[in-house]
């Protein structure tokens, strides 16, 4: 079965420094595609950034990155010159190919980011 | 319109009661989902619907029920719930089932007395 691991329970980090959110999972599957979702205080959660596991390259979507390690099974997300508006619970997700004959979207137990002015 | 909306965004019911959470989209999407969040938990899928057909339902117990009346609203009917169900049902669409990225509503915070 997947899964999803988030070590990091809160993290804290100085509005314009840069910190990076940990994310390992495991899965038998050689096609998948992780996930980093933001859900701030007012609970909307919304999409920060994608990576399918078959591209090499690292998915960037402006400030945000991440170093996606296949073989370690590993998704990081790196938050640039943080923000007021960066701090939120950051979930990070797993979900099965649409070929694996099986549907499954999982999520790990989430980082709280607090930042700092 | 990117928005997906939800009613009511409070909830309090008895363990006897009858009531509804409603979901709606207006953004063509073909696929909704219905999650469960507990406090400090990440969110658990509980039903997939596609093309207004349930298309998964995660071993969900029979005291929730889900309906999807048409392409945009999706329902979940709630009977004799327990306080252990008390939690933040969110519920989300995407293009289809086999696209990545849901939109996420802004949840119902159920309490069960």
């Amino acid at each position: 079965a997947q899964t999803v691991t988030q070590s990091q329970p809160e993290m804290s980090v100085q509005e314009a420094e840069t910190v990076t959110l940990s994310c390992t999972y495991d899965t038998s599957e050689s096609d998948y595609y992780l996930f980093w979702y933001k859900q701030p205080p007012s609970r909307q959660m919304i999409l920060v950034i994608r990576q399918e596991a078959y591209k090499q390259q690292n998915a960037t979507e402006n400030r945000f990155s991440v170093n996606f390690q296949k073989a370690a099974k590993s998704f990081s997300l790196k938050i640039s010159d943080s923000q007021l508006g960066d701090a939120a619970m950051y979930f990070c997700a797993y979900r099965s190919s649409t070929t694996s004959g099986t549907y499954k979207y999982i999520f790990g137990t989430g980082t709280r980011l607090k930042v700092l002015a | 319109d990117t928005e997906v909306t939800q009613t009511p965004k409070h909830l309090v019911m008895g363990m006897t009661n009858k009531k509804s959470l409603k979901c709606e989209q207006h953004m063509g999407h073909r696929a909704m989902y219905w999650y469960k969040q507990k406090a400090k938990k990440p969110p658990e899928l509980m039903f997939v619907y596609s093309y207004e057909k349930l298309s998964i339902n995660e071993s969900v117990p029979s005291r929730f029920s889900p309906e999807c009346p048409n392409s945009s609203l999706l329902n979940l009917h709630l009977h004799a719930l327990q306080p252990e169900d008390s939690a933040l049902y969110l519920c989300a669409s995407s293009q289809d089932k086999d696209y990545y990225e849901q939109y996420f509503g802004p949840g119902t915070r159920l309490t069960v007395t």
